[in-house]
């Protein structure tokens, strides 16, 4: 079974532009997760989408965006990119939730590493 | 707030030694902890979490509500095990998003 895919694998972009960042799911998950890892902070949450709806968000600011599409896959949108936005950006997806309480597993993609200059 | 501590930054222990990762956590409700782990050139992905209590590979973790720990142990080390290891923590509330430490660096020494 194929993982959760992401491309581009890296993305080269100079401050101001617009940078656009892809993410497929697993087969058969509906929720698509998207965490920024730049170094020295650590895996943040950025944002979370489910059956096409943004359903949590973290504290980023509103020129990181995203969607999510009909097939659940998903984009991530950062504009006016800023220096300090050069990081490795994380999808993941899960299941979507039971009802139980209990958090799906997310399982992780390779990433896209992003630099500004 | 929700937050997670991995005290140390790298970790480094003989084959066949213990090994313990530390993980604090500071979270108001019911929390929901992980371990995820990612190897030299491939992806993050799910080691153990709190509610399954399965021994993986061999590591072990225990939550522990009066210290707010969730620390990682397993009692010999191999050398496959270097990797970064990283603590998170969820809320039970449907937010369903991950709150991660930094990670801690285990290298482990033949």
């Amino acid at each position: 079974e194929a993982g959760v895919t992401q491309s581009p694998t890296h993305l080269i972009k100079t401050r101001g532009q617009q940078a656009t960042l892809r993410c497929s799911p697993i087969s058969g998950h509906t929720s698509v997760y998207w965490y920024q890892q730049a170094l020295g902070l650590g895996l943040q949450f950025l944002l979370w989408y489910d059956e096409g709806e943004e359903r949590n968000r973290g504290n980023f600011p509103p020129r990181f965006s995203g969607r999510q599409f009909p097939n659940y896959s998903s984009e991530l949108n950062v504009n006016a990119l800023e220096l300090e936005d050069s990081a490795l950006y994380l999808c993941a997806s899960s299941l979507e939730g039971s009802g139980t309480g209990y958090q799906e597993t997310q399982y992780f993609g390779p990433g896209t590493r992003l630099l500004v200059l | 707030a929700q937050r997670v501590t991995q005290p140390e930054k790298l970790l480094s222990v003989f084959k066949g030694a213990p090994v313990e990762l530390k993980c604090n956590y500071s979270y108001s409700g019911s929390p929901e902890l992980f371990w995820y782990v990612q190897y030299s050139r491939q992806r993050l992905q799910l080691l153990l979490r709190h509610i399954s209590r399965e021994s993986i590979k061999g590591f072990t973790a225990d939550l522990n509500k009066g210290e707010t720990s969730f620390h990682l142990k397993k009692p010999f080390a191999q050398e496959e095990d270097s990797a970064m290891y990283y603590c998170a923590l969820s809320s039970r509330r449907g937010s369903e998003k991950l709150v991660f430490g930094k990670g801690t660096k285990l290298t482990v020494n033949p």
